[in-house]
């Protein structure tokens, strides 16, 4: 166990929907990642959080957002969905020096209908 | 950019055998490295890091050699056991602003008894 939570594990929605993904990160980590895994794409930074505010941005689609909140979770909203959305999302929270590694949650399995 | 290149699987071998998956990266300056290991339905799992050139990363019988003259950081293992079926990823963390992580493609590895 990484000690970082993600819910829901599992989610099933429409083409057009939104939906909010939660990441909970290990107790004292300032630092929240999201990541998307596809297999057409692989693992693929999205975005980072430290401290509540956003400090860097990958390929991240204009449709997702996120932010961190006070007590340091995250939420990652992703909005119109598409077909191609379909993808498993990562939360990471780390201890941000060189070389400290990122804990990674279980995920949720996101499948858009 | 940061790149990793990590060769392409399948890797199918025996229990026993001698394990080695190749990585390669592309990084400015002096880049952290690192072995997730993912396990069928799971999150990724850090195996083991590098943080400078010559370092040796090793946990549960994996090792990897930091090698900044041949940018390389090459996993290895003595003698798989069936339950080291997973897929591994290389990794790199630059540093700087932020410490995202830039994975390689992954490699699933099969081991048969």
């Amino acid at each position: 166990d990484s000690g970082v939570t993600q819910t829901p594990k599992h989610l099933i929605t429409a083409t057009g929907q939104r939906v909010t993904l939660r990441c909970s990160p290990r107790s004292g980590d300032l630092s929240v990642y999201w990541y998307q895994q596809s297999l057409d794409q692989g693992l693929q930074f999205l975005i980072q959080y430290y401290n509540g505010e956003e400090r860097a941005k990958g390929n991240i689609l204009e449709r997702f957002s996120a932010q961190q909140f006070p007590d340091l979770h995250s939420e990652l909203n992703l909005s119109s969905l598409e077909l191609g959305d379909s993808a498993l999302y990562f939360c990471a929270s780390s201890v941000d020096t060189l070389g400290g590694e990122q804990y990674f949650g279980p995920g949720t399995r996101l499948t858009v209908t | 950019g940061n790149s990793v290149t990590q060769m392409e699987g399948p890797v199918t071998l025996s229990e026993e055998a001698f394990l080695t998956i190749n990585c390669t990266y592309t990084a400015t300056g002096y880049p952290s490295l690192f072995w997730y290991v993912q396990y069928p339905g799971e999150g990724l799992q850090l195996l083991l890091k590098a943080t400078k050139a010559d370092d040796k990363g090793s946990n549960k019988g994996f090792e990897a050699t930091y090698r900044k003259e041949t940018t390389s950081f090459h996993l290895e293992k003595g003698s798989v056991q069936v339950s080291d079926s997973a897929v591994y990823f290389c990794a790199l963390s630059r540093g700087g602003s932020n410490y995202k992580l830039t994975f390689g493609k992954g490699t699933l590895l099969t081991v048969n008894p």
